[in-house]
């Protein structure tokens, strides 16, 4: 099993739709989570990140980690064809410790 | 352009050849990450660099890969001798100190296509 797992897809939603993106993880010592969005042929670009337990909202982002399932999410609220790109999962012991990234999932946002 | 510049963007090299990729991080940034990502794939750790200093490396790192960060600026991988299995996209990531309050910034990648 690896460490961290994610669907990789396709994803294929309409404009305006919300979209859930997940991960699970087997590491109980993860406790920072992180989502990027990579444009193909581009690299990672970070979108949000999440220390533990919890939510956190940024637009029309929303992470949540619910570290006793060991289960992170991503919402895109309104979801725009700009959003069509892979999202890529990451998590990592502690500030000292390389991420630990997810298959990605690849979206596409159809207008 | 004060991003993480990798170069070249593209690599076609024959099978046994040896390559080498250049990343400069963003300026002041002290640790500097290599990962590899093939199709469909997250990227993988391989290696990072805090200044001049290999910090860690990941298994994935064979005797025929060789990263070096001069001085603490720019860095350098090598592959010797590459095989097909090396063909993947080699991308570079640079952070200012660690810790989740540092995001680590992405480079464009490196292609490389062994035939």
């Amino acid at each position: 099993q690896k460490e961290v797992e994610q669907d990789p897809g396709p994803l294929s939603v309409p404009e305006g739709a919300i979209v859930s993106l997940n991960c699970t993880y087997s590491n109980s010592a993860f406790q920072y989570f992180m989502w990027y969005r990579q444009y193909s042929r581009k690299g990672p670009e970070l979108l949000m990140y999440t220390y533990s337990s919890g939510n956190k909202e940024d637009g029309r982002f929303t992470a949540q980690v619910d570290k006793s399932s060991k289960y992170i999410s991503l919402f895109i609220r309104d979801s725009q064809p700009s959003d069509s790109a892979t999202y890529l999962c990451a998590m990592m012991n502690s500030g000292n410790t390389p991420l630990v990234f997810g298959k990605g999932t690849r979206l596409s946002v159809i207008a | 352009d004060t991003g993480v510049s990798q170069d070249p963007r593209h690599k076609i090299t024959k099978r046994g050849q040896n390559v080498t990729f250049r990343c400069d991080p963003i300026s002041e940034h002290n640790r500097l990450y290599w990962y590899r990502q093939t199709l469909g794939q997250g990227p993988e750790f391989l290696t990072y660099f805090q200044n001049e200093a290999q910090l860690e490396k990941s298994r994935l790192l064979s005797d025929r890969f060789s990263a070096e960060r001069p001085k603490g600026s720019f860095s350098t991988l090598e592959i010797q001798r590459t095989e097909q299995g090396d063909s993947a996209m080699y991308l570079c990531a640079s952070s200012l100190g660690a810790g989740i309050n540092t995001e680590a910034f992405f480079g464009q990648g490196t292609r490389l296509t062994v035939v």
